[in-house]
C-alpha cells in the first residue's frame, strides 16, 4: 500500500533562518506530488507541484523553493524566512488528478 | 480569482438535523472531489465524481455532481458530532496536472 511521510509535525523559526520540509512516497512510482498551504483551517493555496524528477512548477510567487532530487521524494525550501510564511503545510500525491492522499501536514511558526 | 465557491462558509446545526453544502464554479471539472479535514491533520479524501448528474452515497452523506460538471453539493442526514470538521471541495480541471480547492466549509455539530 502507498503511504506519505511529512516531517517535521511542528516547527518554530526565527525570522531570517532557512527552512527545509521533507515530504516521501512509498509503495508507488512517478507519483505527482504537491506542496500546499493551508492558513487558519481555511481553504488550500497551491504552491508547488511535480509530475517528474526535477520538474517544479510554481504557482504562486513566493520566498519558498522546492525541488524533486528522487522520484518519491518532495522538499520545499526557503532561504530566509519571513514572518508570513507561518502557516500549516501539506504534501499530497497523486496517480493522475484523482485522489490526492496527503501527509499529515508541518505546522510553521516563523517568530 | 477563486474557482471554487464554497457555501456555507461556516455551519452550526445540533444533532440529527439534516444539511447541504455547496460547491460552485463557472469553469468546467473533468472531476471534482470532497474531501474532509480534522484539526491538525491533512484533508482525507470522501469520494470523487466524475460524470454529470453522478450521485454517490457514503451511509449518511450524499455527493451529487452537476450536470454540467460545473458544481457539486455534500447533502448529510441526520448529523452526528463525529460529522464535525471542515469540507473542502476540489476540482480536476482537464489538462491540468493540478487540483483547485475550495475554502472550505466550516461544519459544526452540536450533541
Amino acid at each position: 500500500s502507498q503511504t506519505i511521510h511529512q516531517w517535521p509535525a511542528t516547527l518554530v523559526q526565527p525570522v531570517g533562518s532557512p527552512l527545509s520540509l521533507e515530504c516521501t512516497v512509498e509503495g508507488t512510482s512517478n507519483p505527482n506530488l504537491y506542496w500546499y498551504r493551508q492558513a487558519a483551517g481555511r481553504g488550500l493555496q497551491l504552491l508547488f507541484y511535480s509530475v517528474g524528477i526535477g520538474q517544479i512548477s510554481s504557482e504562486v510567487p513566493q520566498n519558498l523553493s522546492a525541488s524533486r532530487p528522487q522520484d518519491r521524494q518532495f522538499i520545499l525550501s526557503s532561504k530566509k524566512l519571513l514572518l508570513s510564511d507561518s502557516g500549516f503545510y501539506l504534501c499530497a500525491w497523486s496517480p493522475q488528478n484523482y485522489g490526492y492522499t496527503f501527509g499529515s501536514g508541518t505546522r510553521l511558526t516563523v517568530v | 480569482t477563486q474557482l471554487l465557491e464554497q457555501s456555507p462558509q461556516f455551519l452550526s446545526i445540533q444533532e440529527g438535523e439534516n444539511l447541504t453544502v455547496y460547491c460552485n464554479s463557472s469553469s468546467v471539472f473533468s472531476s471534482l472531489q470532497w474531501y474532509r479535514q480534522e484539526p491538525g491533520e491533512g484533508p482525507v479524501l470522501l469520494v470523487t465524481v466524475v460524470t454529470g448528474g453522478e450521485v454517490k452515497k457514503l451511509k449518511r452523506l450524499t455527493f451529487q455532481f452537476g450536470d454540467a460538471r460545473k458544481d457539486s453539493s455534500l447533502h448529510i442526514t441526520a448529523a452526528q458530532p463525529g460529522d464535525t470538521g471542515l469540507y473542502l471541495c476540489a476540482g480536476a480541471i482537464k489538462g491540468a496536472q493540478k487540483l483547485v480547492f475550495g475554502q472550505g466549509t466550516r461544519l459544526t455539530i452540536n450533541p
